[in-house]
């Protein structure tokens, strides 16, 4: 069973250009979320996705951060315009919604977002 | 709020030698689940353990152990006769079940270096 995958792995960008992040879950998993770790710090909760609603995104940092999960599979992260702020590693993580909050998230690889 | 403590930034050990990790956790809910996840240089996350706050009986798998103790609030992982396989940064993670799905905290994470 293939796990989660995201796409790019690494992605160097400047300043005020637009980024797009994308995750793919473990197939059959409704729920999806997504983290980032910026400078060595913990991972923060960003947003959680049932399907393709967002169920809790009060992480998100700011308005420059859209995400999407249309149709309930794959999802995207866009950060437009992207600022030295936003570099890090951005993690998705997916897990099988069984109602009772119990299932343990496994997470993708990460994408490496650096902002010059 | 919850909050998970990962007071060790970064370990060195020789081969063979045996090394803990501490945790300690905060939370006011009597239900949560902690977790230790491990980052190997290839960067994905990669889940170890899963405990709920109801089961405080220690884990043992292979040379992997784990000790919860509600009392300090302390879920700390120990590693027997590391290998240099075992060179990855840790994190330690607390989530709150709520409204069927799970909000993960991480701490900081513990980078592991084992020296051959």
């Amino acid at each position: 069973e293939a796990g989660v995958t995201q796409f790019p792995s690494h992605s160097v960008i400047e300043k005020g250009q637009t980024v797009t992040l994308r995750c793919d879950p473990i197939s059959g998993h409704d729920n999806l979320y997504w983290y980032r770790r910026v400078m060595g710090k913990e991972i923060k909760f960003l947003l959680h996705f049932v399907k393709e609603s967002k169920q809790d995104e009060s992480g998100m940092p700011n308005n420059r951060f859209l995400a999407e999960r249309t149709g309930g599979t794959y999802s995207t992260l866009k950060v437009q315009p992207a600022e030295l702020e936003d570099s890090g590693v951005y993690f998705c993580a997916s897990s099988h919604d069984r109602g009772w909050g119990t299932d343990t998230q496994y997470f993708g690889p990460g994408t490496r977002l650096t902002v010059l | 709020a919850q909050k998970v403590t990962q007071a060790q930034t970064e370990i060195s050990v020789v081969e063979k030698e045996d090394v803990t990790l501490d945790c300690v956790y905060e939370t006011r809910d009597t239900t949560y689940y902690l977790f230790w996840y491990k980052q190997p240089p290839s960067g994905e996350l990669v889940f170890l353990i899963r405990r709920n706050s109801f089961d405080e009986q220690n884990e043992i798998s292979g040379r992997y152990s784990w000790n919860f103790q509600k009392s300090t609030s302390s879920f700390n992982f120990t590693i027997t006769a590391s290998q240099v396989v075992d060179s990855a940064v840790y994190f330690c993670a607390l989530s709150l079940p709520s409204g069927g799905y799970q909000k993960v905290t991480f701490g900081t994470g513990t980078k592991l270096q084992v020296i051959p």
